[in-house]
C-alpha cells in the first residue's frame, strides 16, 4: 500500500528556533500534500494544502510567515515552523493524495513538536 | 458546506461484541467516503474506503456501506479485539472542495478484555 513517512518523529527546540519537517511520499507521486494539526483528543485541523511547484494554499487563521510550506517535489513537501513558541506545540500531520482510482490520502505517523 | 457527523464516544466495549459507529455526511457534490483509525501517537491509517452508492467497504473485519438515501456510512464490525482500540474517524473528500478531507469529531474505542 501506498506509504508516508515523515521525519522527524518527535522533536523538542527552544523558543525562537526554526523547526523543519519533512514529509515524503515513499512509493507514489503527490502532486498535493496537506498538513495538519492535532490538539489532545481532538480531531484534525486542516493548516494548508502543498501542491508540488507552486505556493501552498493556506486554511483561514493560519499564518503563512509562521508555517512555511515548500514542496519541491512529487514525493517531498517541508513545514518549517518559524520563531516557534510554546503554543506551536502540537502534533503535525502530512498526508499525501493518491491520485488515481480513488484519490484517497494516505498519512504519514506524525511528528510530535515540543516547544520550551 | 461538507460535513461529517459521527456517534460520539467514548465508547466501551468486551472483547467479542458488535462495534457499530454512526457516521453521517452533508455534502454538495458526490463524495467518496473514508473511515480512518488513529492508534495513540501515530497517524491516521486508512481503514477503509467507498467511492459511490451502495459500495462496501470492508478491511480487517470492519465493513460500512455507503447509503446516499440516508447520507450514512456507518462503520460495523461482528466481534471485537482488545487490538481495535484506537480513534476512529469518519471522512469524505469532494473533487469541487479539491479533495480536502472533511473530518468528523472521532470515536474513542476502548475494547476490554
Amino acid at each position: 500500500g501506498a506509504v508516508v513517512s515523515q521525519h522527524p518523529s518527535r522533536v523538542i527546540c527552544k523558543s525562537g528556533t526554526s523547526v523543519k519537517i519533512e514529509c515524503r511520499s515513499l512509493d507514489f507521486q503527490a502532486t498535493t500534500m496537506f498538513w495538519y494539526r492535532q490538539f489532545p483528543k481532538q480531531s484534525l485541523m486542516l493548516m494548508a494544502t502543498s501542491n508540488e511547484g507552486s505556493k501552498a494554499t493556506y486554511e483561514q487563521g493560519v499564518e503563512k510567515d509562521k508555517f512555511l510550506i515548500n514542496h519541491a517535489s512529487l514525493t517531498l513537501s517541508t513545514l518549517t515552523v518559524t520563531s516557534a513558541h510554546p503554543e506551536d506545540s502540537s502534533f503535525y500531520i502530512c498526508s499525501a493524495l493518491e491520485m488515481g482510482a480513488l484519490d484517497t490520502q494516505y498519512f504519514g505517523p506524525g511528528t510530535r513538536l515540543t516547544v520550551l | 458546506g461538507d460535513s461529517v457527523t459521527q456517534m460520539e464516544g467514548p465508547v466501551t466495549l468486551s472483547e467479542e461484541a458488535f462495534l457499530t459507529i454512526n457516521c453521517t455526511y452533508t455534502a454538495t457534490g458526490y463524495p467518496s467516503l473514508f473511515w480512518y483509525v488513529q492508534y495513540p501517537g501515530e497517524g491516521l491509517q486508512l481503514l477503509l474506503k467507498a467511492t459511490k452508492a451502495d459500495d462496501k467497504g470492508s478491511n480487517k473485519g470492519f465493513e460500512a456501506t455507503y447509503r446516499k438515501e440516508t447520507t450514512s456510512f456507518h462503520l460495523e464490525k461482528g466481534s471485537v479485539q482488545v487490538s481495535d482500540s484506537a480513534v476512529y474517524f469518519c471522512a469524505l473528500s469532494d473533487r469541487s472542495n479539491d479533495y480536502k478531507l472533511s473530518f468528523g469529531a472521532g470515536t474513542t474505542v476502548t475494547v476490554r478484555a
